[in-house]
């Protein structure tokens, strides 16, 4: 079935630095990404996401980007804001209807 | 703007008893999901549910578990006999069926003692 590997665990950036969050899937059947956003206490709350078809999709401060003959995608987080620390989670999907296989998250710190 | 909402937020047990999670999905939406997430752990799949039946489910969603859409609103999940390893943090999202985004609930944390 699929994996998705997701780095880093932890990251740690300077307010106003950008932030680049790297996943990797292993089925290339996978063809949507969505990146989702947990803040404490909360559920996952979908903030991009990418179809195979597209490499790169940008919706103001995020970007994700995917290259799918390496299986790779990653978040782009640029002018980074306090609001933005959270925990993050990159997903594969193989269908409309599939589940969403998540990866392990990475917990983003902006330090004022 | 619409969303999944899911009751209680945090329900205490007892192990050896039962419990049903609710979950209001996006009205229409039509594909429904649980998944499951122990404190610090990722999010993880147990069930998909469509046109009123179990599309999909995981090694975790065993005998012990079932789902139900009892009206046209709701979507539960019950734990026939909690175990303490049931304790977690228990998300339902709906997806449509033009689109692959899947929007999650708040969350029902589930204690069990």
């Amino acid at each position: 079935g699929e994996n998705v590997e997701q780095h880093p665990s932890t990251l740690s950036v300077q307010e106003g630095d950008s932030a680049v969050i790297k996943c990797t899937y292993s089925d290339s059947a996978s063809n949507y990404f969505p990146w989702y956003k947990q803040e404490l206490g909360k559920g996952p709350q979908l903030i991009i996401d990418i179809r195979s078809n597209v490499g790169e999709k940008k919706d103001q401060r995020i970007a994700v980007t995917l290259n799918k003959t390496a299986k790779h995608f990653s978040l782009h987080i640029t002018e980074t804001q306090p609001e933005d620390s959270a925990v993050y989670f990159c997903a594969a999907l193989m269908n409309r209807d599939d589940k969403i296989i998540f990866g392990k998250g990475t917990r983003l710190h902006i330090l004022p | 703007e619409p969303e999944v909402t899911q009751t209680p937020s945090h329900q205490v047990t007892q192990m050896g008893q039962e419990v049903i999670l609710r979950c209001v999905p996006i009205s229409n939406h039509l594909y429904f999901y649980w998944y499951r997430q122990i404190l610090g752990q990722k999010v993880e799949f147990l069930v998909s549910f469509y046109n009123n039946e179990i599309s999909e489910k995981s090694e975790i969603f065993d005998d012990q578990f079932s789902v139900e859409r009892p009206d046209g609103s709701n979507f539960t999940l019950k734990i026939r006999s909690t175990k303490l390893e049931d304790s977690a943090m228990y998300f339902c999202a709906s997806s449509g069926d033009t689109s692959y985004e899947q929007y999650f609930g708040p969350g029902t944390r589930l204690t069990v003692t």
